[in-house]
């Protein structure tokens, strides 16, 4: 995974909680893009982020979910009142500087009872 | 609309022997890149192999090569001498250069790929 990290890898929330996924891309980088992968399905783009920007959340949901990447500190995926529909793994990637691949965080799974 | 298919959902081997997945892509973008993650068991996300639609010839990494048939818009993975720890998810993915510098990547329903000894 080349250095992205994601926190906490598992995460269980009843419906109606809040999730709050933490992603650090590469040191010295300022970009992420979040996905999410529905079970036996392949990753869907969610929302790409520079430091303190959203460029791009055409594929986030309308409702619920949001995002940021703050000046200091990890990049932030929010989930309000979660559904039993949201449970998934959700992957941060981080551009490779000197490439044109992606790499990815180890995901973070989340459950919804 | 960009779209990506793998249509085998799952592809036996014998150690030791090739195989090929298949990918196919639908696009409209003059320039895009594909590219072809492994996903093992335990949930990451493996680079293996890209090939830009522009590359004259066709990538290899290692055991990795990829057969791009750009009249075909086909990118199919092959294995060389599969070993048993190949045996995982693989997804196709197509890279789409978006306005101001963005890209996201797209990426197929994925294959699963069991290897036997």
């Amino acid at each position: 995974n080349a250095g992205v990290m994601q926190n906490p890898r598992h995460l269980v929330r009843r419906r109606g909680q809040e999730a709050r996924l933490r992603c650090s891309p590469m040191k010295g980088h300022s970009h992420v893009y979040w996905y999410r992968q529905l079970p036996e399905e392949g990753l869907k783009f969610m929302v790409y982020l520079q430091k303190e920007n959203i460029i791009d959340e055409s594929g986030m949901p309308k409702e619920r979910f949001s995002a940021e990447f703050p000046k200091e500190g990890p990049s932030i995926l929010r989930i309000q009142q979660v559904v039993r529909g949201d449970s998934a793994a959700y992957f941060c990637a981080s551009p490779r500087l000197a490439g044109v691949e992606q790499f990815f965080g180890p995901g973070t799974r989340l459950t919804v009872l | 609309a960009q779209k990506i298919t793998q249509t085998q959902p799952g592809m036996f081997v014998q150690e030791k022997e090739a195989v090929t997945l298949d990918c196919t892509y639908d696009t409209s973008d003059p320039s895009y890149g594909l590219f072809w993650y492994k996903q093992p068991s335990s949930g990451e996300m493996i680079f293996l192999i890209y090939q830009g639609s522009y590359d004259q010839q066709n990538a290899t990494e290692g055991r990795y090569s990829l057969n791009f048939q750009k009249a075909r818009k086909s990118a199919n993975l092959v294995i060389s001498a599969s070993q048993l720890g190949d045996s995982a998810m693989y997804f196709c993915a197509m890279r789409r250069l978006l306005q101001g510098g963005s890209e996201k990547l797209v990426f197929g329903k994925g294959t699963k790929l069991t290897v036997n000894p």
